[in-house]
This record gives C-alpha cells, structure tokens and sequence, in this order.
C-alpha cells in the first residue's frame, strides 16, 4: 500500500494552461507540504498545511495555489504555466511532534 | 533565510570504501536534522535523523556524528556498496509558529563503484 501517493507521474502541457496534480496520505499525519526540485535537484518547500493552518512560502508565485478537501488530501493547482515550471513536484507528510517526512514518488511536470 | 549548506556536491568512492557528506547550518533553533536518500525517479526516503542533544547515532551501516558547537553534521556510510549509489540530502527542521518545515541542503550524489 503506497503511503504517500501522487497522480499523475507525468504531465506534460503547454505554456498557459492550468493543470492540477493530486496527493493523498493514507499514514493518517498531520501535516502535509509540497516541494518543487528543480533540475540541479534542489528540494524547495512550497507550501506546508495541516487542519489549522496553510503556511506559503513566499517566493512562490499566486499562481500556485494549494488545494486541501480533507486531511488526507493536499492538491496542487497551477495556473497560467510557465516553462520556468518545469520540474518535479514533491508531495509529503509528516505526524509533526515526529518530524520524519514521508515523500511521494513525484510528479514530472513539462511545460512546452 | 535559514540555510543548510551540503559538501561536496557529488562523490565517486570505490566499493567498501566510507563515503562522508558534510552539513552545516546557521540557525541554532533548528531541532531535528534527518538525512534522505533518493534514488532516481523516487522520491526521498529517511534514511536516519538525529536530535541536537546526541553527539552520535548509527542505524546499520549509516552514522550521522553532530557536533552542536560548530554546527556541523555529517553521514558516514560504513562498507560502501553499489546499490548504496543515489542521492543524499541533508536537512534541519525549524518548529515555531506551528511550522515543522524541513530546510534541505542541495543534494549530494554518490557512486559507489565496484
């Protein structure tokens, strides 16, 4: 059973479209986030959420937006995409006193 | 801006060898610093963590040493193996205000040859 687990793996699409990619948790945490790798693989969190509160990084453009219908479930909308969006995007979890995170298997994203 | 600076970028160590991947960071609020393994088109997994009040973990072939004062960490892989090749990243937690965001250093990848 995945236990972080994200669709679709790849997504391909072109500049100025909107898309979405999902997330589900099946670990009962907390706390979920998304983080964005670019091709020098750098992992930069984007967003984190939990029931109480969404926390945005502030370097991240209002065209993401975080969408959360239940705990289990954190889904990332994009709008207007750009080629600078390109990369693979990262959903995780985490039980927050523990501190470990649990990452998903990522999602390639393609702007053409 | 809180930082967590990773050396060396990339590291070729022969099989059986002990790779060493070096963390430093800035900001003594930090509480938890684990360390993650990512193998290609995966994403990262824990590997180990450890807490700033012990000065040593290991779990099998994986050591992190900390030094508080210095603000310093690193993982040790003892027996290098192939299947050991991936990338590392280091990263430190900052709780306050609610958050527990993981702050990552920018990666290092291992090869390990036979």
């Amino acid at each position: 059973d995945t236990a972080v687990s994200q669709t679709p793996k790849y997504l391909v699409t072109q500049m100025g479209n909107d898309k979405s990619i999902k997330c589900e948790q099946n670990l009962g945490h907390d706390t979920m986030y998304w983080y964005k790798q670019d091709s020098k693989k750098f992992l930069k969190i984007m967003f984190s959420y939990n029931n109480k509160e969404l926390i945005i990084n502030e370097t991240v453009p209002n065209r993401f937006s975080p969408k959360s219908p239940d705990k289990a479930h954190l889904n990332l909308h994009i709008n207007s995409l750009e080629l600078g969006d390109s990369a693979v995007y990262f959903c995780a979890s985490s039980q927050d006193v523990r501190g470990g995170y649990t990452f998903g298997s990522g999602t390639r994203l393609t702007v053409v | 801006q809180q930082q967590v600076k990773q050396s060396p970028q990339s590291l070729i160590v022969q099989k059986g060898g002990i790779p060493i991947i070096n963390c430093a960071y800035e900001n003594t609020a930090f509480d938890y610093f684990p360390w993650y393994q990512q193998f290609p088109g995966k994403g990262p997994a824990l590997l180990i963590a450890i807490r700033p009040d012990v000065s040593e973990k290991k779990e099998g072939r994986f050591t992190i040493s900390f030094n508080k004062s210095a603000k310093q960490f690193s993982l040790h892989i003892m027996d290098s193996q192939p299947g050991d090749s991936a990338t590392y990243f280091c990263a430190a937690r900052y709780s306050g205000a609610g958050s527990y965001q993981l702050t990552f250093g920018k990666g290092t990848k291992l090869s390990v040859i036979p």
